[in-house]
């Protein structure tokens, strides 16, 4: 089972716009939540990350946002560009081990 | 500096048929993790190797084995495939055992079961 729920599957956007993916989790001892970007036929990257001790981490036009009460966290992905277009995973570690989410495909249409 | 190497990129294997995938890493780092990944399942947890010496299961390692042969290197093996483990499967490695501690992942092995 997953511990890290991940919403869309899939998004849409146009050049310019913005990105929102969430992601929700259940375990309350996660303390450190982050995002990794994959282009296809490679493997995932660290993109950024957040604990849970800050509400909010950007990072150029990557933008986490996170909400400790709701046990949700999102990646907004501003101004998004064409080379903004891969897959993107949430994750929440509890060592040794990482939960990821399902994974968001960004297609960003010029 | 390679980070994590993955070999075969690609390999299609008839059922029943055994193979072995490589992983290497040339960061020093001390924990190692096999996952596969498929559409709509995202990546999951096959084993993990904490420390040189050690291995663990993760979510879903039926049908599959490993070995950490050194700190470098760790291999996994289908004994005998299945058209279930059609899949991508990434090989990561990571410097430290804390949670802050980012994952560096090799290229990914497609491999097809027929």
């Amino acid at each position: 089972q997953q511990q890290v729920k991940q919403s869309p599957q899939s998004l849409i956007v146009q050049k310019g716009g913005i990105s929102i993916i969430n992601c929700a989790y259940e375990n309350t001892a996660f303390d450190y939540f982050p995002w990794y970007q994959q282009f296809p036929g490679k493997g995932p990257a660290l993109l950024i990350a957040i604990r849970p001790d800050v509400s909010e981490k950007k990072e150029g036009r990557f933008t986490i946002s996170f909400n400790k009460s709701a046990k949700q966290f999102s990646l907004h992905i501003m101004d998004s560009q064409p080379g903004d277009s891969a897959t993107y995973f949430c994750a929440a570690p509890k060592v040794p081990k990482l939960s990821f989410g399902a994974g968001t495909t960004v297609t960003v249409r010029a | 500096n390679a980070g994590v190497t993955q070999t075969p990129k690609f390999q299609v294997l008839k059922t029943g048929q055994s193979m072995t995938l490589q992983c290497a890493q040339d960061m020093n780092h001390n924990s190692m993790y096999w996952y596969r990944q498929d559409p709509g399942m995202g990546l999951r947890l096959i084993y993990y190797s904490a420390s040189e010496g050690t291995t663990d299961k993760g979510e879903v390692p039926n049908g599959y084995n490993v070995s950490r042969l050194n700190k470098r290197e760790f291999s996994l093996r289908l004994e005998s495939a299945a058209p279930s483990q059609t899949s991508v499967y990434f090989c990561a490695s990571r410097a430290g055992q804390g949670n802050y501690s980012p994952l560096h992942f090799g290229n990914g092995t497609r491999l097809t079961v027929t």
